[in-house]
């Protein structure tokens, strides 16, 4: 089982309808991420967090995506309302390090949450 | 812009046999580093080898190995000794100066035959 955990693991859910998704990143760990994947794809950054403070958002669709890290340890993905391209791999990873330079750590990512809109 | 680049559509390897995962990359920054992930169908991404840009040798890890071709910008994975539970999508992935964020490629997928 990996050590950034998320849940939950599988939703399926309706269009127009909100969704969340949770992250606990390996203790110690500064920096956070959320990576959508879709299937047959490589996973792309949604949104990156340095402790409480969003890095980068810019792939971010913010007029439905929200994202938070309140206390600078976990985290939560929203979606409101979802819509059927939605459907996909959503992966939480977390770093040691900062997120504004570029590190020979590796990420260590989560079993991901596979959602699908109906 | 960073861009990995992934054409192998599939491959296919018999068991005890090695096998090469072939991956280009693109980036105008002198410094980076390109990471191997490998996805079994359960969905984890399970870290596999680094390689950094300024290394002089080429990364091992187990039977894991990373052909790093710097003038060809390319950074192969070969495995060797082949193992059934090695059948599973891997992905080339880049992180760079700028941003611990990384890129990634489209992911190959690796078959292996007992």
């Amino acid at each position: 089982e990996a050590e950034v955990a998320q849940s939950p693991r599988y939703k399926i859910t309706e269009k127009s309808q909100a969704v969340a998704f949770w992250c606990d990143p390996i203790s110690g760990h500064a920096t956070l991420y959320w990576y959508r994947q879709i299937l047959g794809q490589g996973p792309e950054l949604l949104v990156q967090f340095q402790d409480e403070s969003v890095v980068d958002d810019s792939q971010l669709p913010k007029d439905r995506f929200s994202a938070e890290r309140l206390k600078g340890v976990d985290s939560t993905l929203k979606i409101q309302p979802a819509e059927l391209g939605d459907s996909a791999m959503y992966l939480c990873a977390s770093s040691w390090g900062e997120a504004k330079f570029y590190s020979n750590q590796p990420q260590h990512f989560g079993d991901g949450t596979r959602l699908s809109i109906l | 812009a960073q861009k990995i680049t992934q054409t192998q559509p599939g491959m296919f390897v018999q068991e005890k046999e090695a096998v090469t995962l072939d991956c280009t990359y693109d980036t105008s920054d002198p410094s980076y580093g390109l990471f191997w992930y490998k996805q079994p169908s359960s969905g984890e991404m399970i870290f596999l080898i680094y390689q950094g840009s300024y290394d002089q040798q080429n990364a091992t890890e187990g039977r894991y190995s990373l052909n790093f071709q710097k003038a060809r910008k390319s950074a192969n994975l070969v495995i060797s000794a082949s193992q059934l539970g090695d059948s599973a999508m891997y992905f080339c992935a880049m992180g760079t100066g700028a941003n611990s964020k990384l890129t990634f490629g489209k992911g190959i997928t690796l078959s292996v035959r007992p």
